[in-house]
């Protein structure tokens, strides 16, 4: 059973708009999320993290979002640049060391 | 430069054909980890370590193993290759407890492999 979705494969948005990337959980236990970039032929990157005691997390043009009643987070990215194309893994973890549990990833294309 | 290394980027070899792909770091990290990427499938976790001789099962360990003796290093042995094992593989690694555990870890470049 997956414990972290991203339901959807693919986003494409125009240059200058918001991106909204989406990730469902299922393990309450989880209380720290991330977000990666992944470029092709290249490993995935660390972008934005929040961890549960928060609501909100903002780096420049990124911003994540998490509401807990829902377990559900979102990654804002606003405005979008054609350089965002990449894959975005959602990723979660329980405190005490536990792995890093990934979504699936969502391919963002940004286009000008 | 911090980085994350993995050798080799590519290799195509055959069933039953044993291999090693070496992931070595230079950021002094406690954790270390091996994933896959499918198609469709994300990133799946093959086996972890939180420390020197200290390694455990990800998700999908089986026809995997990793040997933990320094701290920079984290071999992935596949003792009998067969085609299911075809995939992208990345290493990772991150501070571990001290950093706040395996949160925001370091990927490697990505080996291909493929078993014909």
């Amino acid at each position: 059973d997956q414990q972290v979705k991203q339901n959807s494969p693919s986003l494409s948005v125009q240059e200058g708009r918001i991106s909204i990337l989406n990730c469902d959980y299922t393990n309450s236990m989880f209380d720290y999320f991330l977000w990666y970039k992944k470029y092709p032929a290249e490993g995935p990157t660390f972008l934005i993290s929040i961890s549960s005691i928060k609501d909100k997390n903002e780096d420049g043009r990124f911003t994540v979002f998490l509401n807990k009643s829902a377990k559900h987070l979102s990654l804002h990215i606003v405005p979008s640049q054609p350089g965002d194309s990449a894959v975005y893994f959602c990723a979660a973890s329980a405190s005490g060391n536990t792995p890093l549990v990934f979504g699936k990833g969502t391919r963002l294309s940004v286009i000008a | 430069e911090a980085q994350v290394t993995q050798n080799p980027r590519y290799l195509i070899t055959v069933t039953g054909k044993k291999l090693t792909v070496t992931c070595s770091q230079n950021m002094n990290h406690e954790y270390m980890s091996w994933y896959r990427q499918d198609p469709g499938l994300g990133l799946r976790q093959i086996y972890y370590s939180m420390n020197v001789e200290v390694t455990d099962k990800g998700d999908v360990p089986e026809g995997y193993k990793v040997s933990r003796k320094e701290k920079r290093n984290f071999p992935l042995i596949l003792e009998s290759p067969s085609p299911n094992q075809t995939s992208l593989y990345f290493c990772a690694s991150s501070l571990g407890e001290l950093g706040g555990g395996p949160y925001e870890q370091f990927f490697g470049p990505g080996t291909r492999l493929t078993v014909l």
